[in-house]
């Protein structure tokens, strides 16, 4: 079955620090691949997306991720923590297949906490 | 100014009542979706729709029901078969399906 796995439920750096969350795919069709970000109890905003043009994407607030197929990794990454990072962040792929046709498949999420 | 609304943010209902949530989108696209979020379960799909007039069950369906009569609006009717239906309820729209898809910010229900 198709999946995403975000390794690690809860990431915690300084504010200042490298934050690097982790995400792995399975997709057997080149994927769309997604980083959705998720404040309490607001909706989920779209930080950036890999739809096959360049491998290292770059998105909103300062963050990337860098596609990376013989890994089947889309790791987000920003240099410099904020506190106002602190958030639930979500990876996303492309659903194929019969069943998943038009849906995208969500990891978990990681819980990122930011500290003073 | 292109978005998709939820309303209401907050909605309170007895057991054994049925209850709409809005979803409205004002972006033109072709799909929409509904999200059921509850604390340390992520997102699981609801109902989805890639096309005006039709619609397909995600993987947690029963209990729940949907129409896309217009292409601007996806209600989604919690009924009073759903054992649990307090949650936070996301729905999403994309230009077509499969692509990055856009959120609204939520209707959060409780059923006492």
């Amino acid at each position: 079955a198709q999946s995403v796995t975000q390794l690690g439920s809860h990431v915690s750096v300084s504010e200042g620090a490298l934050v690097l969350l982790r995400c792995n795919y399975s997709s057997s069709v080149p994927p769309y691949l997604f980083w959705y970000v998720q404040y309490p109890n607001q909706g989920l905003q779209l930080l950036l997306k890999y739809t096959s043009a360049a491998t290292l994407v770059k998105g909103i607030n300062g963050f990337e991720a860098e596609f990376k197929k013989s890994e089947t990794s889309f790791h987000l990454t920003k240099p410099s923590a904020h506190m106002s990072d602190a958030a639930e962040y979500f990876c996303a792929v492309s659903g194929y297949g019969s069943s998943n046709t038009g849906k995208l498949i969500f990891g978990q999420g990681t819980t990122l906490q930011v500290k003073p | 100014d292109g978005g998709i609304t939820q309303s209401p943010k907050y909605l309170f209902r007895k057991e054994g009542q049925n209850v709409t949530l809005s979803c409205e989108q004002n972006l033109n696209h072709d799909a929409m979706y509904w999200y059921r979020q509850d604390p340390g379960q992520g997102l699981r799909l609801i109902y989805y729709s890639q096309i005006v007039n039709d619609f397909q069950k995600g993987d947690i369906a029963e209990g729940y029901s949907v129409s896309r009569e217009k292409k601007e609006s996806f209600p989604l009717t919690v009924t009073s078969a759903q054992k649990n239906p307090t949650a936070f309820y996301l729905c999403a729209s994309s230009i077509v399906a499969g692509r990055e898809q856009y959120f609204g910010p939520g209707t959060r229900l409780t059923v006492t």
